[in-house]
């Protein structure tokens, strides 16, 4: 299985600061990464897939990047409704592994 | 616009077989090829068990597979989780979800999901 590895584990931010989220995975997986923001009680939700491509209706102060092994989630200026739980998933090789989750918390 | 809602027992026995069913409504269950279950556990995190075809080809976890079998009822519009003998480990949040396509399985349709204890 690839082991998808994510840090940090909690992230204490404010409003308005660049928060980033790294993915690391295993192996080589191209760009076939997802990212997923989860509120208590809730599903995850789809915000990215193919490592940088902003799922539709998710506000572009996300963004993503990186391959290969090494991703990144970037929210350029974080808002309130922001704070949650981001996950990855990737979708190269079954089973899909996921991530174990980034908690951002406010500061 | 698709939605899924899963449904079934929220206990279950331990050694016991854990049975849930998704149903589908927005669109037929025969506008979309795959259909998936995955759940949540504070100690696991999120874990893909597995996928069906609209064949019947499954695909399931290896980790999950010598328990675990995934039916799809096209007159129902719904799909279905067996897990046999489970265990504490097996207690979870439950979602059903839908992969993008055949080549993208990253999930952007997802039940609200349903808890599932198992007890001794």
């Amino acid at each position: 299985d690839i082991e998808m590895t994510q840090s940090p584990s909690t992230l204490s931010a404010s409003i308005g600061d660049r928060v980033t989220i790294t993915c690391r995975a295993s192996q080589s997986i191209s760009r076939w990464l997802a990212w997923y923001q989860q509120k208590p009680g809730k599903a995850p939700k789809l915000l990215m897939y193919k490592a940088s491509s902003l799922e539709s209706g998710v506000p572009s102060r996300f963004s993503g990047s990186g391959s290969g092994t090494e991703f990144t989630l970037t929210i350029s200026s974080l808002n309130p409704d922001d704070f949650a739980t981001y996950y990855c998933q990737q979708y190269n090789t079954s089973p899909w592994t996921f991530g174990q989750g980034t908690k951002v918390e406010i500061k | 616009q698709v939605r899924l809602q899963e449904s079934g027992p929220g206990l279950v026995k331990s050694s016991g077989t854990l049975s849930l069913t998704c149903a589908v409504s927005g669109d037929p269950i025969s506008s979309r090829n795959w259909w998936s279950w995955v759940r949540q556990s504070p100690g696991k995190g999120l874990e893909w068990i597995g996928e069906i075809f609209y064949s019947g080809a499954t695909n399931y976890n290896p980790s999950l597979k010598s328990r675990v079998t995934i039916s799809v009822d096209r007159s129902k519009n719904q799909f279905s989780l067996e897990l046999t003998s489970v265990t504490a480990a097996d207690t979870a949040m439950y979602y059903c979800a839908i992969p993008h396509s055949d080549y993208d399985y990253y999930y952007d349709y997802w039940g609200q999901g349903t808890l599932v204890t198992v007890s001794s």
